[in-house]
């Protein structure tokens, strides 16, 4: 079945450093969703890249789609202590069927 | 309040009960689904409806697991017999066909 990783599992960085989270799905995907959750919250759509090689940019968050569609990259340049929480991707399968969701990437930001 | 709703909140039950968590999605949406998640997890799919249609139960959900959304509209997740390991986040999301998913606030189940 479907299935969809995510690295790493945590990061910790400085208030003011950038992060990466990777996310991969061992099927083709019709498209892929980011979702951030705050400690004690639950998951919060961010974002939808459907079309291939798709990149999106939220003020300091940017979102990329792979040419093939199976893998999702979430950039966030100058991190802030707002950004603290869980982020999650999730892909749709191809035949529209059930969205699956990655073990999502952890991240600290240390002030 | 147009956003997905859970009740109850939270629900703390002996081993061996059975237990119903209820979900009222978004009016204008057509899936609906359940997930579980623990503590450093994500959420992992249980079910997920189409309408009123059942379309997919997870394969690890066993057979005290059944969700109904009668009318295609709210929909049920009851457990029967609970276990300890049953202890997590149930939540619910709802969403049109290729959409986002709009999750509800969660029902927290302790089994003691």
């Amino acid at each position: 079945g479907q299935q969809v990783m995510q690295i790493p599992q945590y990061q910790h960085v400085q208030e003011g450093e950038d992060f990466t989270t990777y996310c991969n799905s061992s099927t083709t995907l019709s498209n892929i969703q980011w979702y951030k959750q705050r400690p004690g919250g639950h998951p919060v759509f961010l974002i939808q890249l459907v079309k291939s090689g798709e990149v999106k940019k939220q003020k300091r968050l940017t979102f990329q789609f792979g040419e093939a569609k199976k893998n999702s990259s979430l950039h966030i340049t100058a991190t802030q202590t707002t950004d603290v929480g869980t982020y999650f991707c999730a892909g749709l399968g191809t035949s529209y069927d059930k969205v699956i969701f990655g073990p999502g990437t952890s991240l600290s930001v240390i002030p | 309040d147009t956003g997905v709703s859970q009740d109850p909140r939270h629900k703390i039950t002996k081993r061996g009960q059975n237990v119903t968590f209820r979900c009222d999605p978004i009016s204008e949406h057509n899936r609906l689904y359940w997930y579980r998640q623990t503590l450093g997890q994500g959420p992992e799919f249980l079910t997920y409806f189409q309408n009123e249609a059942q379309l997919e139960k997870s394969r690890l959900l066993s057979d005290r697991f059944s969700a109904e959304r009668p009318k295609g509209s709210f929909s049920t997740l009851e457990i029967q017999r609970t276990e300890q390991g049953d202890s997590a986040m149930y939540l619910c999301a709802s969403s049109r066909r290729q959409g986002e998913a709009f999750f509800g606030q969660g029902t927290r189940l302790t089994v003691v």
